[in-house]
């Protein structure tokens, strides 16, 4: 079945210690978005790429970075956590023109400890 | 303002009956598409079910129907006939033109069927 794939799942770290976490997807899809959930809220849009055309948001910390090597796979970096960038972090596809739904991975729990 | 706004934070529903979840939202936009998400308690985003602006009859996807009234600005979830696998949060969103089609969501709506 055509899919988002995120792993890890889960993902513990440390305090200031760089992270990566990853997405693939095989809808073929030509945006993907990485979003931030913390607990009880709505997801918050980071950033999102079109094609290989990055477009982040106003607001997203520079201590978040992606990189897209490919139309498969996306990466979301985290240069130096903090205790506040502990969330759920979803990995989104879409395409452009139409409905463009935004289909979601499972997700990635991130831990800061 | 707000742009997606869900009144209800959360709600009990007996098994087997309906419960309907209120959204409602805000753009000038004419062209613009409605989306609720499922996410229970493993975090995964599950889409439901899609109104575009321009459709003329409610949308409808199994056991969950979209209620729409262009004029009033809402877009309310049914799900008929609940089933304890239906406990989750709810989140109704929005994509339009003016938020560069980008979607936002509402604050969500945590529902829980009870036996």
């Amino acid at each position: 079945d055509a899919m988002v794939i995120q792993n890890p799942r889960y993902q513990v770290t440390q305090f200031g210690k760089p992270v990566t976490l990853s997405c693939s997807q095989t809808l073929n899809h030509n945006v993907m978005y990485w979003y931030q959930q913390k607990s009880s809220q709505a997801p918050k849009l980071l950033f999102h790429y079109y094609d290989k055309d990055f477009n982040n948001e106003a607001d997203t910390p520079d201590n978040f970075q992606s990189r897209r090597p490919n139309t498969s796979f996306c990466f979301l970096d985290i240069r130096s956590p903090g205790l506040g960038d502990a969330a759920m972090y979803l990995c989104a596809t879409s395409t452009r023109g139409g409905q463009e739904t935004q289909y979601f991975g499972p997700g990635t729990r991130l831990l800061v400890l | 303002a707000q742009k997606i706004t869900q009144t209800q934070p959360g709600m009990f529903v007996q098994e087997k009956e309906a419960v309907t979840l209120d959204c409602t939202y805000d753009t000038s936009d004419p062209s613009y598409g409605l989306f609720w998400y499922k996410q229970p308690s493993s975090g995964e985003m599950i889409f439901l079910i899609y109104q575009g602006s321009y459709d003329q009859q409610n949308a409808t996807e199994g056991r969950y129907s979209l209620n729409f009234q262009k004029a009033r600005k809402s877009a309310n979830l049914v799900i008929s006939a609940s089933q304890l696998g239906d406990s989750a949060m709810y989140f109704c969103a929005m994509r339009d033109f003016a938020a560069g089609n980008k979607l936002t969501f509402g604050g969500g709506t945590r529902v829980l069927v009870k036996p």
